[in-house]
């Protein structure tokens, strides 16, 4: 069955640095999401992206963070200047529309800045 | 704005019990709603997807129903494992006035599942 992907697995980053999360979505969805998870709280949206532009975002969503489809397949999410509390698991997620298929999960990217 | 929310927080049962996990949905223009399991520290497994012009759907020892009207949704299963236990996400998808594709979550269903 196709697998969303993501890596890292786990980062670590100091406070102020920029983090790039990659994600491989399933190559004939056409909806790419990101969404956070605070350790014991529940699952966020921050963005979607469809048609190589974002389609909808969150408050959480601020100008540190961006996304970015660089060619065919990956999908990214990048963070500026991390601060503690972007510590999350990431999870990208795809589709291939919302009106008739699910939504596919990767892994996630556990994210923690020191 | 979509709130989700899922009934019990937490739900502590012996091996082989049939359970209900509730969860209930503001806004009702939904695409679909999605079901997924979370083991601690894990991703999201998906486990049912109901379209809205469906009623339910069944895989194995799982059965999801869907009441767009009254904003609900229950998973049901049947003769219950320690395998099971995990935490239970609800996540109806989309906005059918907007055209916005995203899933919202619930804080989900606690299960354990006692040998």
């Amino acid at each position: 069955e196709p697998e969303v992907t993501q890596t890292p697995s786990h980062q670590v980053t100091q406070m102020g640095q920029e983090v790039i999360l990659r994600c491989v979505p399933i190559s004939n969805h056409l909806y790419f999401y990101w969404y956070r998870q605070i350790l014991g709280q529940k699952v966020e949206f921050l963005v979607s992206f469809y048609n190589n532009e974002i389609s909808e975002k969150s408050e959480i969503f601020d100008d540190q963070f961006s996304v970015e489809r660089p060619d065919g397949s990956n999908f990214t999410l990048k963070i500026r200047s991390t601060k503690l509390e972007d510590s999350a698991m990431y999870f990208c997620a795809s589709s291939a529309g919302a009106s008739v298929y699910g939504y596919t999960f990767g892994s996630g990217t556990r994210l923690t800045v020191v | 704005k979509q709130e989700v929310t899922q009934i019990p927080a937490a739900l502590s049962v012996p091996e082989g019990e049939n359970l209900v996990l509730n969860c209930s949905f503001t806004d009702s223009a939904i695409y679909n709603l999605q079901w997924f399991r979370q083991d601690p520290g894990k991703g999201l497994t998906s486990l049912l997807l109901i379209q809205s012009s469906q009623r339910e759907q069944t895989s194995g020892r799982l059965n999801a129903s869907l009441d767009k009207s009254s904003g609900r949704s229950t998973l049901y299963i049947a003769a219950s494992q320690p395998g099971d236990s995990a935490t239970y996400l609800c996540a109806p998808g989309g906005n059918m006035n907007t055209g916005f594709q995203k899933l919202v979550f619930g804080t989900g269903t606690r299960l354990l599942v006692s040998p």
